[in-house]
Parts: C-alpha cells; sequence; structure tokens
C-alpha cells in the first residue's frame, strides 16, 4: 500500500528556536498533503491543507507565521514550527492524498515535538 | 463545528464477538467516507472506505455501511480480535481535488480476551 513517511519521530527542542518535520510520499505523487496535531486524548486537528507548488491554506486559529509550511515538491512536505514554545509540544501528523483525483489519504507515522 | 461526530467514546467487545462503531455527519455535500485505525503515538491506519454511491463495502471481517438519508455510518468487525484494540477514527471529505479530510473524534475498542 501507499508509504508516507515523516521524519523525525521525536525531536526535542529548546524554546524559541525553530525545528522542521518533514514528510514524503515514497511510492507515489501527493499534490495535496495535509498536517494535523493531536492533542492527548483528543481527535485529530487539521491545521493545514498545501498543495504543490502553492501556498499552504491554514485552518482558523492556526498562525501561518509560526507554523510554515512548504510543499516544494510532490513527494515533500515540511513543516517548521517556528519560535517554540513550551505550549508548541504535541504530536505532529501528516497525511497526503495520491494525484489523479484520489480519495484515499494515508498517513505518516507522527513526530513527536517536544519543547524545553 | 463538528460535522462528524462519534458519540461513543469508548467500547468494549468480547473477542469472537461483533464490533459496531458508529459515526453521523452533518455535512450533506460530503460524499466519501473512510475509517482510520490509530495506535498510541503512531499515525493514522487505512482501514475501508466508501463512496456515497454505495451502502456496503466489505473487505474481510471489517465492513462499513452507509445509511445517507440519516447521515450515519458504521463500522462492524467480526469477529473482534484483541489486535483490534484501538481509537477508530471516522473521516468524511468531498471527493477529488484538493478537499481536506473532517475526522471525527474517536472511539476507543477494547477488545476482551
Amino acid at each position: 500500500g501507499a508509504v508516507v513517511s515523516q521524519h523525525p519521530s521525536r525531536v526535542i527542542c529548546k524554546s524559541g528556536t525553530s525545528v522542521k518535520i518533514e514528510c514524503r510520499s515514497l511510492d507515489f505523487q501527493a499534490t495535496t498533503m495535509f498536517w494535523y496535531r493531536q492533542f492527548p486524548k483528543q481527535s485529530l486537528m487539521l491545521m493545514a491543507t498545501s498543495n504543490e507548488g502553492s501556498k499552504a491554506t491554514y485552518e482558523q486559529g492556526v498562525e501561518k507565521d509560526k507554523f510554515l509550511i512548504n510543499h516544494a515538491s510532490l513527494t515533500l512536505s515540511t513543516l517548521t514550527v517556528t519560535s517554540a514554545h513550551p505550549e508548541d509540544s504535541s504530536f505532529y501528523i501528516c497525511s497526503a492524498r495520491s494525484g489523479g483525483g484520489g480519495n484515499t489519504i494515508y498517513f505518516g507515522e507522527g513526530s513527536w515535538l517536544t519543547v524545553v | 463545528d463538528q460535522q462528524v461526530k462519534q458519540n461513543s467514546p469508548s467500547l468494549s467487545v468480547q473477542e469472537g464477538r461483533i464490533s459496531i462503531l458508529n459515526c453521523d455527519y452533518t455535512n450533506s455535500m460530503f460524499d466519501y467516507f473512510l475509517w482510520y485505525k490509530k495506535y498510541p503515538a503512531e499515525g493514522p491506519t487505512f482501514l475501508i472506505s466508501i463512496s456515497s454511491i454505495k451502502d456496503k463495502n466489505e473487505d474481510g471481517r471489517f465492513t462499513v455501511f452507509l445509511n445517507k438519508s440519516a447521515k450515519h455510518l458504521s463500522l462492524h468487525i467480526v469477529p473482534s480480535q484483541p489486535g483490534d484494540s484501538a481509537v477508530y477514527f471516522c473521516a468524511a471529505s468531498v471527493s477529488g481535488g484538493y478537499q481536506k479530510v473532517t475526522f471525527g473524534t474517536g472511539t476507543k475498542l477494547q477488545v476482551i480476551p
């Protein structure tokens, strides 16, 4: 089946620094990638939708200057958490929809971010 | 505004019995529905999907039923196995293009050996 890989799986960074999380579709071209955040015991919260070659569309309440999303190629999207604060500590998950109008979305393994 | 709802936060079922997970939606534009299984600290795994042109889709032990008039879908797992214990998310989207997927709040299934 389709595979989406996220890296790193765990990262610890100091408050005030920036951290980048990568999301790659390994065996298909992803025209659309999604970034989610999951708080403990809560559902997945969509942060933004990223389309290859264009600016990401952010959900209401998500700061686009804080969570920078780049979808430079059909197989790679990156999420950069800028000037990280402890409250940004969370589980971040990406997903990708295959091109050609495919409907199934495949998820990455998730990335644990801890800001100290 | 929760457009996809899973009203049961948890469910316990005996091994070998049927597990039924329910999901309701409010947006009549949704025409594609998916179920995902999620273990703690892992990304969701796609299980099964159904298009609005169907009312049933079956894949092995998993069957999804869609009732469009009631805006309701359900996932049946039979027979349930201890390895099925996880959180199950229902999701819905408008098919094609760049449409985002909206997730329910999840139901934690525990299959008791």
